[in-house]
């Protein structure tokens, strides 16, 4: 079964400022998906960004990249030149062939200006 | 392109009572999943559709059941309320429902079971 874990239920960040959320996952599989989506207070999921595991290179949607550790089935997001609409809930998500989306607990991001 | 919309935004219900919520998932989209979301066990998967068959469920009672029309519109249906239903229901649609068409989420209803 899959399994996606975000140990850090909260974080905050000083506008401009950099800044990493955590997730790790569990899977079998060796073909996936991973996720990171945004949940601000307006409560619509967004897909902020997506990576193929086969993939050894790192996705990057501008100001938001993923390092991707596969063997360490670590899945971080770093959120560069943080902005006052980055404030959200994160979630990290995984999808294997055959079985549904799994989402992590999530991540409260609050941009401090 | 007109996004996943669900209807209603907002709901309140006694328990023992049943509940139909709405989902019209983006042109085009042929899955549906739905989630539960609440602060205690975040995004719980309940199902999901594919061209009208259910091709995936979660871990919840037989109270929780669904169904997708041709049309790729898809209705959840709670019956029996219990005050722990309670939640902020997602609706999601996707191409294909796998890893390289991704979810695309609705608003969500809120439901209130009193």
């Amino acid at each position: 079964a899959q399994t996606v874990t975000q140990s850090q239920p909260e974080m905050s960040v000083q506008e401009a400022e950099t800044v990493t959320l955590s997730c790790t996952y569990d899977t079998s599989e060796s073909n996936y998906y991973l996720f990171w989506y945004k949940q601000p207070p307006s409560r619509q999921m967004i897909l902020v960004i997506r990576q193929e595991a086969y993939k050894q290179q790192n996705a990057t949607e501008n100001r938001f990249s993923v390092n991707f550790q596969k063997a360490a089935k670590s899945f971080s997001l770093k959120i560069s030149d943080s902005q006052l609409g980055d404030t959200a809930m994160y979630f990290c998500a995984s999808y294997n062939y055959g079985q549904n989306f799994v989402f992590g607990p999530g991540t409260r991001l609050s941009v401090l200006p | 392109k007109a996004g996943v919309t669900q209807t209603p935004r907002y709901l309140i219900k006694t328990r023992g009572q049943q509940v139909t919520l709405s989902c019209s998932p983006i042109s085009g989209h042929r899955s549906v999943s739905w989630y539960q979301q609440t602060p205690g066990q975040g995004l719980q998967f309940l199902f999901e559709y594919f061209s009208e068959t259910q091709r995936n469920k979660g871990n919840f009672p037989g109270r929780f059941s669904g169904r997708q029309f041709s049309n790729s519109r898809s209705e959840m249906n709670v019956s029996t309320l219990e005050l722990g239903d309670s939640a902020l229901y997602l609706c999601a649609s996707s191409l294909e429902g796998t890893g390289d068409s991704p979810l695309h989420f609705g608003n969500g209803t809120r439901l209130t079971v009193t």
